[in-house]
């Protein structure tokens, strides 16, 4: 598609309960992040995917959070037994990777999906 | 020491003012740089890319110091639609490095 689509935009779920974000990124950008937002404050990265090198995961906060990216493209953010503080905008962006190259690097951000947890 | 480091303000200007802002970074192999500008409740959108020799487009330059590790981001003539918060973006110094964020600054032009 011509942008990075997320889904669901918004989530309402109940503590413990678990969820499954999904990015669909722009086709052929080889690089996708996770990021979440809480309220007023900044973006919490949470792990990147870089073509097919091991991903870094160093931002997910617990063994509650983990993320696939299948076949290169699709991922898929997943949230075991949510917690209320986990309550947060959970944005997904690409890019297409290189050093010179027109647009490298350049994050193309989807709208987020918006996790409510009572 | 965080990689990217911005002063989060608030900047309260009025209509017309210069404001400047300042973001650090840590890794001296950093490669790339940008300024993102989020609007409330929205996602992150490039507002410019940061060159070596500094660059403008309209009323905002973009300045990189490499010695002192920090990049900074000039609004002349302010409106009222340039509040918003404007994020420093640095990639880390490997090719397939990734991207770090600072926290911000926001930005409040008042009429």
């Amino acid at each position: 598609g011509a942008g990075v689509s997320q889904s669901p935009s918004n989530k309402v779920t109940e503590k413990g309960k678990d969820v499954e974000l999904r990015c669909d990124p722009i086709s052929g950008h080889t690089a996708l992040y996770w990021y979440r937002q809480s309220l007023g404050q900044g973006l919490e990265f949470l792990i990147y995917f870089q073509g097919n090198s091991a991903p870094d995961k160093s931002g997910l906060p617990s063994d509650r959070f983990s993320a696939e990216r299948t076949g290169g493209s699709v991922s898929t953010l997943t949230i075991q037994r949510t917690q209320q503080e986990d309550s947060a905008v959970y944005l997904c962006a690409s890019s297409s990777p290189g050093l010179r190259s027109s647009g490298a690097n350049v994050l193309t951000f989807g709208a987020g999906s918006r996790l409510t947890v009572l | 020491r965080k990689e990217v480091e911005q002063d989060p303000g608030p900047f309260n200007v009025p209509e017309g003012a210069t404001v400047a802002f300042n973001c650090t970074y840590s890794n001296s192999a950093s490669q790339s740089f940008f300024w993102y500008r989020q609007d409330c409740r929205k996602e992150p959108k490039l507002l410019m890319s940061v060159y070596s020799s500094g660059n403008e487009d309209g009323r905002f330059t973009a300045q990189l110091n490499r010695a002192s590790q920090y990049i900074s981001l000039l609004i002349r003539d302010s409106k009222l639609s340039d509040s918003a918060t404007y994020l420093c973006v640095v990639k880390a110094g490997s090719t397939l490095g990734r991207l770090y964020f600072g926290r911000g600054t926001q930005l409040t032009v008042w009429p």
